[in-house]
C-alpha cells in the first residue's frame, strides 16, 4: 500500500547502544522530515531532506545522524543512545507543493525507550 | 527563539457544539500557518493552511482564523463530533522550517 511506513513502531534499548529506526515512503516525496515528540514540547525537527544525497540540521539534531541514499527512504540512527533520547519519533515527507502550504504526510510514530 | 504557543492546553465540548482553538505565534516572517489534528497512537494528519495574506480560510466543518495583528491564529471546528476528539496542533511555517506548537487536547462529550 502507498504511504509513509516507521519501523519498528516500539523499541526498548539500553544507554550507549546504537539504535535505528526507519522510514520508508512510497509517494516519491523529495521531502523527508523526522520529529521527535515530547510532552510540553509538541514536535520538533530533528533533520530533514530536500532530496537524495541532502540532508539538514534541523532544531534538535544532537546525537543523531541521518542519510538519504534513496529517494523512498530516511533512516535515523542514535549512534549512542541516552535516557534523553527517550521519545516518540515521527517521520514525515512532502512533495515541494506540499512543503510550501506547510502539508507534511506521518508515519506512526517510533516510540523509543532508552533504559 | 521564537515559538508557537497555545492559550489552553485541554478543551472539552459537548457533541453537536462549535469548538474553537487558539494558538499564538511570535515569528513576524512566518508565510504560512498550519492546522494539524493527531489521534491517539497516530501521527498528525494535515487540516488546513492559510497563507499570512489572508485572515480567513474555511474548509469541510473547519475555519482558520488569522489576525497578524495580535499574532493570534486559530480553528474552528462546527457542530463538533466525537470523531473530532484529538491534539490539535497549531504549526507555522518560514522557509523550510516549520515549528509546530505544544497542541490543545480536544475532548468531546457524548
Amino acid at each position: 500500500d502507498a504511504g509513509i511506513t516507521q519501523s519498528p513502531r516500539y523499541k526498548i534499548t539500553e544507554t550507549g547502544r546504537q539504535v535505528t529506526l526507519m522510514c520508508h515512503q512510497t509517494w516519491s516525496h523529495s521531502y523527508m522530515f523526522w520529529y521527535r515528540q515530547d510532552l510540553g514540547h509538541g514536535l520538533r525537527l530533528i533533520y530533514y531532506s530536500a532530496a537524495a544525497d541532502i540532508t539538514d540540521k534541523g532544531e534538535v539534531p544532537d546525537g543523531y545522524v541521518v542519510s538519504r541514499s534513496k529517494t523512498e527512504n530516511f533512516p535515523l540512527t542514535l549512534e549512542s543512545a541516552t535516557r534523553s533520547q527517550t521519545s516518540v519519533y515521527f517521520c514525515a515527507s512532502s512533495d515541494p507543493r506540499g512543503i510550501l502550504a506547510g502539508e507534511l504526510f506521518f508515519g506512526e510514530g517510533s516510540r523509543l525507550t532508552v533504559l | 527563539g521564537e515559538s508557537v504557543g497555545l492559550h489552553l492546553p485541554t478543551l472539552s465540548v459537548q457533541e453537536g457544539d462549535n469548538s474553537i482553538i487558539n494558538c499564538a505565534y511570535s515569528n513576524s516572517a512566518s508565510d504560512y500557518f498550519i492546522w494539524y489534528k493527531q489521534e491517539s497512537g497516530k501521527g498528525p494528519q494535515f487540516i488546513i493552511d492559510i497563507r499570512s495574506n489572508m485572515d480567513k480560510r474555511q474548509g469541510q466543518r473547519v475555519t482558520v482564523l488569522l489576525n497578524k495583528t495580535v499574532k493570534h491564529l486559530s480553528l474552528q471546528i462546527a457542530a463538533t463530533q466525537p470523531g473530532d476528539s484529538a491534539v490539535y496542533f497549531c504549526a507555522e511555517r518560514d522557509n523550510n522550517d516549520m515549528r509546530f506548537g505544544a497542541g490543545t487536547r480536544l475532548t468531546v462529550k457524548p
